[in-house]
């Protein structure tokens, strides 16, 4: 079965400073999508980011991106100047109509 | 362009009922996708429908079902509730038919509690 690993239940990081979340999964595919989703208290899952495995460039969204390594099979999401706004479940999945998530990690902003 | 919406949000059932959740995609998607998320088990693929056909099927019990109309609205029916079925299900859609290049956008969610 394919899984997905987030490895931080739980990570915090103060107003305006970088956070980077971590994400391995495991596969035998060579083609596959990834995903950043987040989910505030109001429990909508809200896409962040998303990553074509066979593109070598990092996706970039604003503030958001990603470190892809494809051979590590490693997902990172970083978040730079952190709001906020930003607190919230953040999820990796991995997958097209069937997408499969990690156990998530529950972000705190300090202001 | 409206969202994914889902009906009801809430929904308080007793074990051994039957309950209907729906879900409304986005204009022009064709694909409609249905996850639990409980606090144990975390986010789980129950089914995934296009063009009114299941194209894809998680690892739940027969009395999970589903269904999806020619205007891409899609129903889930979960027969003879128990209380491990309390959940949020969530509903996504995506343009579909174009196998893995594909990215999905959620719904609010329906939060079911089974008493």
């Amino acid at each position: 079965a394919q899984t997905v690993t987030q490895s931080q239940p739980e990570m915090s990081v103060q107003e305006a400073e970088t956070v980077t979340l971590s994400c391995t999964y495991d596969t035998s595919e060579s083609d596959y999508y990834l995903f950043w989703y987040k989910q505030p208290p109001s429990r909508q899952m809200i896409l962040v980011i998303r990553q074509e495995a066979y593109k070598q460039q990092n996706a970039t969204e604003n503030r958001f991106s990603v470190n892809f390594q494809k051979a590590a099979k490693s997902f990172s999401l970083k978040i730079s100047d952190s709001q906020l706004g930003d607190a919230a479940m953040y999820f990796c999945a991995k997958g097209a109509q069937k997408l499969v998530f990690g156990q998530g990690t529950r972000l705190t902003i300090n202001p | 362009k409206a969202g994914v919406t889902q009906t009801p949000r809430y929904l308080i059932k007793t074990r051994g009922q039957q309950v209907t959740l729906s879900c409304s995609p986005i204009s022009g998607h064709r694909s409609v996708s249905w996850y639990q998320q409980t606090p144990g088990q975390g986010l789980q693929f129950l089914f995934e429908y296009f063009s009114e056909t299941q194209r894809n099927k998680g690892n739940f019990p027969g009395r999970f079902s589903g269904r999806q109309f020619s205007n891409s609205r899609s129903e889930m029916n979960v027969s003879t509730l128990e209380l491990g079925d309390s959940a949020l299900y969530l509903c996504a859609s995506s343009l579909g038919g174009s196998g893995v290049r594909d990215t999905q956008y959620f719904g609010p969610g329906t939060r079911l509690t089974v008493l």
